[in-house]
């Protein structure tokens, strides 16, 4: 596709439910990366990918959250035991590799809440 | 610690004025900017980045400012426009890793 596609645009669910949030890359990247965007805040790195490897988990929240990518494509964050603290507009970016000065571009977002 | 911050949470200008927005980072190893323009319901907008190594870059209406003595970042807008108005974030990237850690943002208001 022409840029980074996330799905759902938002999603609404109860305290304690599992989701799954999925990310398309642009055609071609092969780098990937979940951001965290909470209300008037900055943007909290969570992890990046480099084909199908994820290589630093360590800006997981917690052991609730993780992620996958198959294919070197789509890419899907699960949080499980879903928390109110958990509601934020989560973010995809892809860029092509990840050689230096290669700059990240950004999909719309999932916006999770939590209820 | 790392950190991009920003000078400005907010700026208000006229349609037609120039903007600037301003940027300080502590992390002397950042070597790799970049501004993000973000509208309302939408995902950050690449607009312009720049190496360590240069100290201007231009693209069209904008230009990045780097000032490593002063750890200093800015952006230009030129001719600003309603369509400007958005949230304005820097970035840094570190030669160390690949995340990229992001300023709180700037809110820009052009008046028509």
């Amino acid at each position: 596709g022409a840029g980074v596609s996330q799905s759902p645009s938002n999603k609404v669910t109860e305290k304690g439910k599992d989701v799954e949030l999925r990310c398309d890359p642009i055609s071609g990247h092969t780098a990937l990366y979940w951001y965290r965007q909470s209300l008037g805040q900055g943007l909290e790195f969570l992890i990046y990918f480099q084909g199908n490897s994820a290589p630093d988990k360590s800006g997981l929240p917690s052991d609730r959250f993780s992620a996958e990518r198959t294919g070197g494509s789509v890419s899907t964050l699960t949080i499980q035991r879903t928390q109110q603290e958990d509601s934020a507009v989560y973010l995809c970016a892809s860029s092509f590799g990840l050689r230096r000065n290669q700059p990240q571009h950004f999909g719309d977002g999932t916006r999770l809440s939590i209820l | 610690g790392e950190s991009v911050g920003l000078h400005l949470p907010t700026l208000s200008v006229q349609e037609g004025d120039n903007s600037i927005i301003n940027c300080a980072y502590s992390n002397s190893a950042s070597d790799y900017f970049i501004w993000y323009k973000q509208e309302s319901g939408k995902g950050p907008q690449f607009i312009i980045d720049i190496r360590s190594n240069m100290d201007k870059r231009q693209g069209q209406r904008v230009t990045v400012l780097l000032n490593k003595t002063v750890k200093h970042l800015s952006l230009q807008i030129a001719a600003t426009q309603p369509g400007d108005s958005a949230v304005y974030f820097c970035a840094e990237l570190s030669s160390s890793n690949y995340k990229l850690t992001f300023g709180k943002g700037t809110l820009l208001t052009v008046n028509p």
